[in-house]
């Protein structure tokens, strides 16, 4: 069974350039988490989407979105991008929303803003 | 607030050495405890998912464990192998939220 996939892998952006990233979650996923990595903040929750609809959102701006399709698979857009947007994009997948569910992590979008 | 943190920060041992790594939470109001692993520049490989009614998982040399009313958590690596050089994070899933809360990590090197 495939893994959680992710695309692009890596990104190189410049100021003020907006970017959409792309996951696929393990097939019968239904629940997609997304994750923002750096050096400096560590690990921190963006958004999660069940069935087409954000459930939760992190504490990050406007200029974060994203969406779900029927298909489970999941986008997120950043605009508008800034200096210390640059870090590793990460996305996972569970079954659904059982919040006893184990999340599969994705190989991560690597993003570059320059 | 949830918080979570992971010491050592950094760990070198040689290779065969047993070692733990260990994981405090604050709240004790959670679903489960996953650790998971980052090699460098990589996406996370998740390898123990402890839910909050039990005390322990094993899978292979890795057994972690659970004390949820001291909020503690440690992983334990049987005769380590150079291999498992990698950054080891823990996280919490708190009670009502759908997300993870992580810690900062243990960065863990073996030499041969």
């Amino acid at each position: 069974k495939a893994g959680v996939t992710q695309t692009p892998r890596y990104l190189i952006k410049t100021r003020g350039q907006q970017v959409t990233l792309s996951c696929s979650p393990i097939s019968g996923h239904r629940s997609v988490s997304w994750y923002q990595q750096t050096p400096g903040q560590g690990l921190q929750f963006l958004f999660e989407y069940f069935s087409e609809t954000q459930r939760n959102k992190g504490n990050f701006p406007g200029r974060f979105s994203g969406r779900q399709f029927s298909n489970s698979r999941s986008e997120m857009n950043v605009s508008t991008l800034e200096l210390g947007d640059s870090a590793l994009y990460l996305c996972a997948s569970s079954r659904n929303r059982d919040f006893g569910n184990e999340q599969f992590f994705g190989p991560g979008t690597r993003l570059t803003v320059l | 607030k949830q918080e979570v943190t992971q010491i050592p920060a950094a760990l070198s041992v040689p290779e065969g050495e047993n070692l733990v790594l260990n994981c405090s939470f604050t709240d004790s109001a959670i679903y489960n405890l996953q650790w998971f692993r980052q090699d460098p520049g990589k996406g996370l490989t998740s390898l123990l998912l402890i839910q909050s009614s039990q005390r322990e998982q094993t899978s292979g040399r890795l057994n972690a464990s659970l004390d949820k009313s001291s909020g503690r958590s440690t992983l334990y690596i049987a005769a380590s192998q150079p291999g498992d050089s990698a950054t080891y994070l823990c996280a919490v899933r708190p009670k009502n939220t759908d997300k993870l809360i992580f810690g900062t990590g243990t960065r863990l090197q073996v030499f041969p």
